[in-house]
């Protein structure tokens, strides 16, 4: 089986571009996590889909990060217009309902100049 | 104070070393999970606990929901297993809450 699929694995950009990470759960999976990774923080959960409706947002940092799920196998995380303290890993995680383990993609690892 | 505490924060260890990464949490939990990164590396799970014991070739996880304690030990370490180890409770609800992480290095 096909673990969750992120895309692109490494993105570097200019401030002041937009962003887009990807992100395709496990299949049969119906709740999405959007993750940032920093030092200084650690693993900060974004935001929460399940049955692809966003039920909590509120670690969304601000208006300029947006996220999407527009269909059970896939979801967008948008940045716009980037910042480098955005530069971060960013993880997607996908679990079934009413099971506890969340299981990880690869990250995508953001370079914001 | 966090509601997830791992110890040690650091480990260095000899190859062939018996390790051991302790996870202490102060919250109810219905399940608490062991990730793994490797440096640069993505987030792997290990294990997934609510009660006794489990074990995966070198790796064995406890679990005692009384005390509100879990450790994670590795058998015969080996310079592969240097990661950081994360542990993670899930209280029932979708939200995981982080331990801090312990990162570990076994030397060869």
């Amino acid at each position: 089986d096909a673990g969750v699929i992120q895309s692109p694995r490494h993105e570097v950009t200019e401030m002041g571009q937009e962003v887009t990470l990807r992100c395709k759960p496990i299949s049969g999976h119906n709740s999405l996590f959007w993750y940032r990774q920093t030092m200084m923080r650690g693993l900060e959960l974004l935001i929460y889909f399940n049955n692809n409706v966003p039920i909590d947002d509120s670690g969304m940092p601000e208006d300029r990060f947006s996220a999407k799920m527009p269909n059970a196998s896939f979801s967008t995380l948008k940045i716009q217009p980037s910042e480098p303290r955005d530069s971060a890993v960013y993880f997607c995680a996908s679990r079934q309902q009413g099971a506890g383990a969340q299981y990880f993609g690869p990250g995508t690892r953001l370079l914001v100049l | 104070k966090n509601e997830v505490e791992q110890s040690p924060q650091n480990l260095t260890a000899q190859e062939g070393e018996f390790i051991t990464i302790n996870c202490s949490y102060s919250v109810g939990i219905s399940a608490l999970h062991w990730l793994q990164q490797h440096p640069g590396g993505g987030i792997v799970s290990l294990f997934m606990l609510s009660s006794g014991k489990k074990k995966h070739g070198r790796l064995i996880a406890t679990i005692n929901i009384q005390e509100k304690h879990s450790s994670l030990h590795i058998t015969a370490s080996h310079p592969r297993d240097s990661a950081v180890y994360i542990c993670a409770v899930f209280s029932g609800t979708y939200k995981y809450i982080f331990g801090t992480g312990t990162r570990l290095k076994v030397l060869a």
